[in-house]
């Protein structure tokens, strides 16, 4: 399956403390996507790597894959309460088809 | 832009009943995907569209499922009869191409 899996499914942190969430996968994929969902709501896009691409960041994201291993992880520095969501990777398959993993429930304390 | 729209935000329907669900994808935006998202099984794809056509239903659960997109701008997700079972939340998601997707704000479906 090309679906991704999040590690670790719960977080726990303070704010102002980094989050860093891990995704494996099982199969070549065209490129890897990170989402949000707070609760109740949608998900929302953060960020997109492509398979030629070993780190990204946007803000206060950093997104890295290691293709040798089908891994990423997504790194939030200096976390808020605000970003007490669940965080969701998604790996693509030839028709831009995402599958997602279980997710990473993150709480971030104020 | 409005973003992806779905309606209904809440459905409850009684056991047996035909519950239609809709999409309304961003403009130019050229696939579609729908989902279902449920504690047990997380987000599932269901159906997926390219420029109207159903590419892939391999994960539409059971014949009781049908999805059409007649045009650009409209999806509808079928399911007929309903049963307690599907009460999920569906989403519907639109991209142009190789980006990340845009998700409507879903509907929540309670089966009673």
């Amino acid at each position: 399956s090309q679906q991704g899996e999040e590690d670790p499914q719960a977080l726990s942190i303070q704010e102002g403390e980094n989050a860093t969430m891990n995704c494996s996968y099982k199969t070549s994929i065209n490129n890897l996507q990170w989402y949000r969902q707070n609760s109740g709501r949608g998900l929302v896009h953060l960020i997109l790597i492509r398979s030629n691409e070993r780190e990204k960041h946007s803000g206060r994201l950093r997104v890295t894959l290691d293709t040798s291993k089908k891994s990423s992880s997504l790194l939030i520095t200096a976390s808020r309460a605000a970003d007490t969501a669940s965080y969701f990777c998604a790996t693509a398959g030839s028709h831009n088809d995402m599958r997602f993993g279980a997710g990473t429930r993150l709480t971030v304390k104020p | 832009d409005a973003g992806v729209i779905q309606s209904p935000r809440h459905e409850v329907t009684e056991m047996g009943q035909e519950v239609t669900l809709r999409c309304k994808p961003i403009s130019g935006h050229n696939s579609l995907f729908w989902y279902r998202q449920t504690m047990m099984r997380g987000l599932e794809l269901l159906i997926y569209f390219n420029n109207n056509v159903p590419i892939d239903d391999s994960g539409m659960p059971e014949d009781r499922f049908s999805a059409k997109m007649p045009n650009a701008s409209f999806s509808t997700l079928k399911i007929q009869p309903s049963e307690p079972r599907d009460s999920a939340v569906y989403f519907c998601a639109s991209n142009p191409g190789d980006y990340g997707y845009t998700f409507g704000s879903g509907t929540r479906l309670t089966v009673v």
